[in-house]
């Protein structure tokens, strides 16, 4: 079975210091991966995926993600944060190749970002 | 336009009432889907319909019923629904149902809550 592991339900930082959400991943095949963010009652806004090609990946809000193999690990970075990066973020893998499949995420991580 | 537009953002019913959530979106994707989402959990899968047809359903129980009018349209028909259902129901749409790299565009969610 395809899925995505979140290790910690919460990550503490302080506003311009980097930052970590780890994900790591379980897959038969080559994985596509991807993270999410949602803020407080509201939808979950694309932030990168990794299909195939470079490990590192580069997103939306300043993100960026590193694809390592051997690791089977996707985790998300940001060099410096922000208050307003403080949100829920999910970590998500899709089947490939299998027409009509969809999404499965890990279980998220709430991300703190202290001033 | 690149939205996924979700209707009502709020819904109040009772366990007996019979009611619709909808979702649109006019990107021309071919694949749509339902999530339902708890409090602070990650989205759970509901169903997903590829080229207008229902290509999976996660053992909803049936008192969840989607419908698939046609490419940019998909209701979610409730009826005798119980507290445990109140959540946040997100739709969600994608490019490629067949290839699977494309990301899910989501909407914002209807908020429904069941007396």
């Amino acid at each position: 079975a395809q899925s995505v592991a979140q290790p910690e339900d919460q990550v503490n930082v302080a506003e311009g210091n980097p930052l970590t959400v780890k994900c790591t991943y379980s897959v038969s095949g080559n994985p596509y991966l991807f993270w999410y963010v949602q803020y407080p009652n509201r939808g979950l806004q694309f932030l990168l995926k990794y299909i195939t090609g470079d490990n590192l990946v580069k997103g939306s809000y300043g993100f960026e993600a590193e694809f390592n193999k051997s690791q089977t690990s996707f985790h998300l970075k940001k060099p410096s944060a922000l208050v307003s990066d403080s949100a829920l973020y999910f970590c998500a893998v899709r089947v490939p190749n299998q027409a009509g499949t969809a999404l499965i995420f890990g279980k998220g991580t709430t991300l703190s970002v202290s001033s | 336009d690149t939205e996924v537009t979700q209707t009502p953002k709020h819904l109040v019913m009772g366990m007996t009432n019979k009611k619709s959530l909808k979702c649109e979106q006019h990107m021309g994707h071919r694949a749509m889907y339902w999530y339902k989402q708890k409090a602070k959990k990650p989205p759970e899968l509901m169903f997903v319909y590829s080229y207008e047809k229902l290509s999976i359903n996660e053992s909803v129980p049936s008192r969840f019923s989607p419908e698939c009018p046609n490419s940019s349209l998909l209701n979610l028909h409730l009826h005798a629904l119980q507290p445990e259902d109140s959540a946040l129901y997100l739709c969600a749409s994608s490019q490629d149902p067949g290839g699977n790299t494309g990301e899910l565009f989501f909407g914002e969610g209807s908020r429904l809550t069941v007396l």
